[in-house]
């Protein structure tokens, strides 16, 4: 099993383009989510899903958004992308929500954004 | 909203001592979860600890979670180089829909 998969691993956009990062797990995992990585604020919510076809709003949910159309793979996009979305970003994915239930992580992609 | 506090953000240390590392939360939790990741990876989970006062072990890391369910620990005895990354903790609460929230995390640095 190749666990939790990212792709791309590295992007460099220019302010007010788009682009779309892709997850996707085999690990039949209902929940999956999106997360953003700045240096001293830990992890941080973007989006998540609890099951194909649904998304909600994390903590910190503006200036992107995310598609799930199959249980395998959650898409998040950013439509305009501005300076202070330059960030690690990461999914991951659970078997459900809540306690007993550890998130798994893909590598990462490292977005720049000039 | 729920929030997670980590301390301290940053902590060096010589090969062989001790290192702990804090995280409160402003509200009772469900459970906490402990995550390590390596420079340059992706965060790995550790444990997790669902009882009033738990405390469980895993070789040299002691894990503890407080009596009030608002705090925990994670304390790794006689630091190797293969220790080094940063420590999260991340906690959940049914109020807030058991979504994980976590802490700003520990970096770890190990000097030999």
């Amino acid at each position: 099993n190749a666990g939790v998969t990212q792709t791309p691993k590295f992007r460099v956009l220019k302010t007010g383009q788009s682009m779309t990062l892709l997850c996707a797990q085999d690990m039949n995992h209902e929940y999956m989510y999106w997360y953003r990585q700045d240096p001293g604020m830990g992890l941080r919510l973007i989006h998540y899903s609890v099951g194909e076809g649904t998304t909600a709003k994390g903590e910190v949910p503006d200036g992107y958004n995310v598609s799930r159309l199959k249980k395998q793979n959650f898409l998040l996009g950013l439509e305009s992308a501005a300076p202070s979305q330059t960030s690690v970003y990461f999914c991951a994915s659970s078997p459900r929500l809540g306690r007993g239930y550890e998130q798994y992580f893909g590598p990462g992609t490292r977005l720049t954004v000039t | 909203g729920q929030q997670v506090m980590q301390i301290p953000q940053y902590q060096h240390v010589q090969e062989g001592e001790d290192f702990t590392t804090y995280c409160n939360s402003s509200t009772t939790l469900s459970n906490i979860q402990w995550y390590k990741q390596r420079p340059g990876g992706h965060p790995v989970f550790l444990i997790q600890l669902v009882k009033s006062g738990e405390v469980k072990k895993q070789k040299r890391l002691t894990f503890q979670f407080g009596e009030a369910k608002k705090n925990s620990s994670l304390h790794i005895t006689a630091t190797q180089t293969t220790d080094v990354g940063t420590y999260f903790c991340a906690g959940s609460n049914l109020e807030y829909g058991n979504k994980l929230v976590f802490g700003a995390g520990t970096i770890l640095r190990v000097k030999s």
